[in-house]
């Protein structure tokens, strides 16, 4: 059964740090791995989308590598800023599901 | 723009007064979920539709309903609603059933019952 894990499950830098997130998976037959942003009392906001034959995804200060054999992925954040405090969601497609199976995330705080 | 929405965003209800939450969106897309969030369990999926008429449960369906009349509509029924429905509620749309599309969300449900 596959599960996500995610650490740490909450993270606090100041401004301007460069910082990776973590997320670890137990079954490397995936499809895709996707990143997401969650900020409170909102949706959540696609950020990073890796197939599983990428190695790495770049949007900006994002960036997103892929490990399928050791069962990782890490999400890059360049030089931080306050408004990058959320919540981080992984999730992955793993198999013939249709659908994704998520980390708890890691809540993020970037302090000026 | 591209985006799925819900309505309605905040709601208070009562034990057993029948509810429904609307997910509308306007990309075309073939395949619709509903998911919860609770703290420490993260999100779970309720129900899924891979395309119109066609749906099914996902992990946690009990105590839910769901049709899928029209491409772009994803309604979510709660005939008895019961406090342990106290939740954070999305939907989200993707291209289609197959894998390796990005998933949209839309902002949430927040819905309390007492």
């Amino acid at each position: 059964k596959q599960e996500v894990t995610q650490i740490p499950a909450a993270l606090s830098v100041p401004e301007g740090e460069n910082l990776v997130l973590n997320c670890s998976f137990t079954d490397s037959a995936i499809y895709n791995l996707q990143w997401f942003r969650q900020d409170p009392g909102k949706g959540l906001t696609s950020l990073l989308l890796i197939q599983s034959s990428q190695r790495e995804q770049t949007s900006g200060r994002l960036n997103a590598s892929l490990d399928k054999s050791s069962g990782r992925s890490t999400l890059y954040i360049a030089a931080s800023q306050p408004g990058d405090s959320a919540t981080y969601l992984c999730a992955v497609h793993a198999g013939n599901n249709r659908k994704l199976i998520w980390g708890l995330g890691t809540s993020l705080a970037v302090n000026p | 723009e591209a985006q799925v929405t819900q309505n309605p965003r905040y709601l208070i209800t009562v034990t057993g007064k029948k509810l429904t939450v609307t997910c509308s969106q306007n990309m075309n897309h073939e395949y619709m979920s509903w998911y919860r969030q609770d703290p420490g369990l993260g999100l779970r999926q309720i129900y899924y539709s891979m395309n119109v008429e066609v749906t099914d449960k996902g992990d946690v369906p009990e105590g839910y309903k769901v049709s899928r009349k029209e491409k772009r509509n994803f309604p979510l029924i709660l005939e008895s609603p019961s406090p342990n429905q106290t939740s954070l509620y999305f939907c989200a749309s993707r291209l289609d059933g197959t894998p390796g599309y990005e998933q949209y969300f839309g902002p949430g449900t927040r819905l309390t019952v007492t």
